[in-house]
């Protein structure tokens, strides 16, 4: 079984300010990893996604995140965020091979201010 | 491509009703759809996981005689709330993913209210 951890449930951080968000995973067995946004009372967007290859995936809208298998983590950055940034993320994983189900973190609100 | 639609977005209904929810892949042959349930503030906790032409494998603590889940074709899976309560409002959120493909396709979701 897999499981996510978001610690931090809300980010506060103003406009043009980097940020990080932070998602750490346990598995028994190699998994994929997504990160996800979720503006509201809409459904899930596809932000970036770790499969294999190169550990710094690069996603839509200037994120990318770094996959870190000694660390199991797999946090995302943005260097400098916009107000529309705003929004629910969540990181997600499932289980090498064969594709099975997503286990989502609790997700981080990240609120971006003037 | 690759779109996921869920229909309606929004239902409000009696208590004691049954609501029905449809998920549709528009551009792609959906093997296994997802139905997730999502309470505010919440991450989504996954239901459901259905596969054409099969019965649906449901998730420990969900019933299914209340969570009736249809996937009778590649594009269109429906999740019908029987018998709704107050209780049973929430965002209800549907993916599809199509076999041997690392991705799922999400839903824009449906928000039940159960009055």
């Amino acid at each position: 079984a897999q499981s996510v951890t978001q610690l931090d449930s809300q980010v506060p951080v103003f406009e043009e300010a980097p940020v990080e968000l932070r998602c750490n995973y346990s598995s028994s067995v190699s998994v994929y990893l997504f990160w996800y946004v979720q503006y509201p009372n809409q459904g899930l967007q596809l932000l970036l996604k770790y499969l294999s290859g190169s550990t710094l995936v690069k996603g839509i809208n200037g994120f990318e995140a770094e996959f870190n298998k000694s660390q199991t983590s797999f946090h995302l950055r943005k260097p400098s965020v916009h107000i529309s940034d705003t929004a629910e993320y969540f990181c997600a994983v499932s289980a090498q091979p064969g594709y099975s189900t997503l286990t989502f973190g609790k997700g981080t609100m990240l609120l971006v201010s003037p | 491509g690759a779109v996921v639609s869920q229909h309606p977005s929004r239902v409000i209904c009696k208590s004691g009703t049954s609501v029905k929810i449809e998920c549709r892949s528009l551009d792609f042959q959906a093997t296994t759809m997802f139905w997730y349930r999502q309470f505010p503030k919440q991450s989504l906790m996954l239901m459901a996981t259905s596969n054409e032409g099969s019965k649906a494998t449901y998730e420990q603590g969900v019933e299914k005689d209340k969570f009736l889940i249809n996937h009778a074709s590649l594009t269109l899976s429906t999740l019908t709330v029987t018998s709704a309560h107050p209780e049973d409002s929430s965002f209800y959120i549907c993916s599809a993913k199509q076999t041997n493909y690392n991705e799922q396709f999400f839903g824009p979701g449906t928000r039940l209210t159960v009055l």
